[in-house]
Parts: C-alpha cells; sequence; structure tokens
C-alpha cells in the first residue's frame, strides 16, 4: 500500500497552544493536501501545497513540505476548541490518483 | 450555494441484497470519485469517473459498481452486500484531476 503515514496518531492539546501534525510519504508527488474530517462529517480542504513549494500559510494555519524528506507537516496556531477534529494529508503522485493518511486525531481541550 | 449529497445518511441491509448509494452533486464537477474510510484503514478509493459515460475501478472496486450518466450523479451500487462491506461511504467531485475535493457527509452502511 501506499498509503501515507501521519504523526502522532492522537493529539490532545490545551486551547490557545499550537498543533503540529506530520504526515510522511513514499513516492514523488505532485501535491499534497491537508483536509479535516469532523465528527459524523465529510472531510473539508484546508490547504493544498505545490511540489516546488516549501511552505504555505492560510489564515492559522501553516504547511511546510520537504520533498527530500517525503514529509509535510501542519501547524495549527493558537487553537480552539472547534478545531478538535480528525486532518488528513492527501497527496497525488505520478497516477495521479490521491492517496489519504492514516488521520491524527487532534482534541483541543477548553 | 453548490452542494453534493448523499442519501440515504445511514441504511441497514441483510447480506446478498443489492444496494444502491445515492450521490448528487450542482458543482458541474467533472470528476466524482466514491471512498470507503474504515477505521485503521483511512480512505480507500472504490471507482471514480472522470465525465460522462467515464468509470474507472480504484483499490477496492471488488463487490461494487457505478455508472454515470449524467455530470450531477454517480451511484454506487452493491451488487450482494457483503458483511466486509460495513463502512461509511463518501462521494467527492472535483472540478479538474489535481484540484481539491468537495465530499459529503457520508453514508453509514451496516450489513447484518
Amino acid at each position: 500500500s501506499q498509503q501515507g503515514e501521519e504523526d502522532p496518531q492522537a493529539l490532545s492539546i490545551q486551547e490557545g497552544e499550537n498543533a503540529t501534525m506530520n504526515c510522511s510519504y513514499k513516492t514523488s508527488i505532485n501535491n499534497l493536501q491537508w483536509y479535516r474530517q469532523n465528527s459524523g462529517r465529510g472531510l473539508v480542504h484546508l490547504i493544498l501545497i505545490r511540489s516546488n513549494e516549501r511552505e504555505k500559510h492560510s489564515g492559522r494555519l501553516r504547511v511546510t513540505l520537504d520533498t527530500s524528506k517525503k514529509s509535510s507537516s501542519l501547524l495549527i496556531t493558537a487553537s480552539r476548541a472547534a478545531d478538535t477534529a480528525s486532518y488528513f494529508c492527501v497527496y497525488s503522485g505520478s497516477a495521479r490518483q490521491l492517496t489519504f493518511g492514516s488521520g491524527t486525531q487532534l482534541t483541543v481541550l477548553p | 450555494d453548490a452542494e453534493i449529497t448523499q442519501s440515504p445518511r445511514h441504511k441497514i441491509t441483510e447480506t446478498g441484497r443489492q444496494v444502491t448509494l445515492a450521490c448528487h452533486q450542482t458543482w458541474n464537477h467533472n470528476n466524482m470519485f466514491w471512498y470507503r474510510q474504515d477505521l485503521g484503514h483511512g480512505l480507500r478509493l472504490i471507482h471514480y469517473s472522470y465525465g460522462v459515460q467515464d468509470t474507472n475501478k480504484g483499490e477496492v472496486s471488488d463487490g461494487y459498481s457505478v455508472s454515470r450518466s449524467n455530470t450531477e450523479d454517480l451511484p454506487l451500487t452493491l451488487e450482494s452486500a457483503a458483511s466486509s462491506q460495513t463502512s461509511v461511504y463518501f462521494c467527492a467531485s472535483s472540478p479538474t484531476r489535481n484540484s481539491p475535493l468537495h465530499f459529503g457527509n457520508g453514508t453509514r452502511l451496516t450489513v447484518t
């Protein structure tokens, strides 16, 4: 399987703290995306970073990409209880099929 | 507002029955996808379509079929439901092959 791996599998932090999630993949990629999934709902797209980009920001989100290490990280700054969700990295390789990571369950405690 | 809707939200069926899950999108997207989500496996691709009359097998297509007769709909059919097909099923769409996906809210299927 070419499934990506996410680390940690679960993360629990206090409101206001930063949350960092990591994703590793096995193939060359065209781009890498991060999605959020709230309990009982579908995935929602957060941010896309292309293979020639190293860092991207969107609001409180910061994504980095290191193609030499085949890894990406998602940083959520000043977390809120509403950020509690599962976060997935999703990448597109040469076959243009999307591969989903196993997800990180983030819990933000009030 | 454009959206993607799945129905039903919950379904319980018996082993051996044929089941069809509906997916309807009003984004006018060419690409549509069906995934299943199981604990420990993340999301796995079942079938996908890049346009009307186009269908392709994904990673876990055995026991499933799809048809694409118009842009808006991609129904997923389980020909003879098996307990191993108990899962949460998500439909998604995108305008181009490298675009972000828009997901429905899923159908929870239980095969008894």
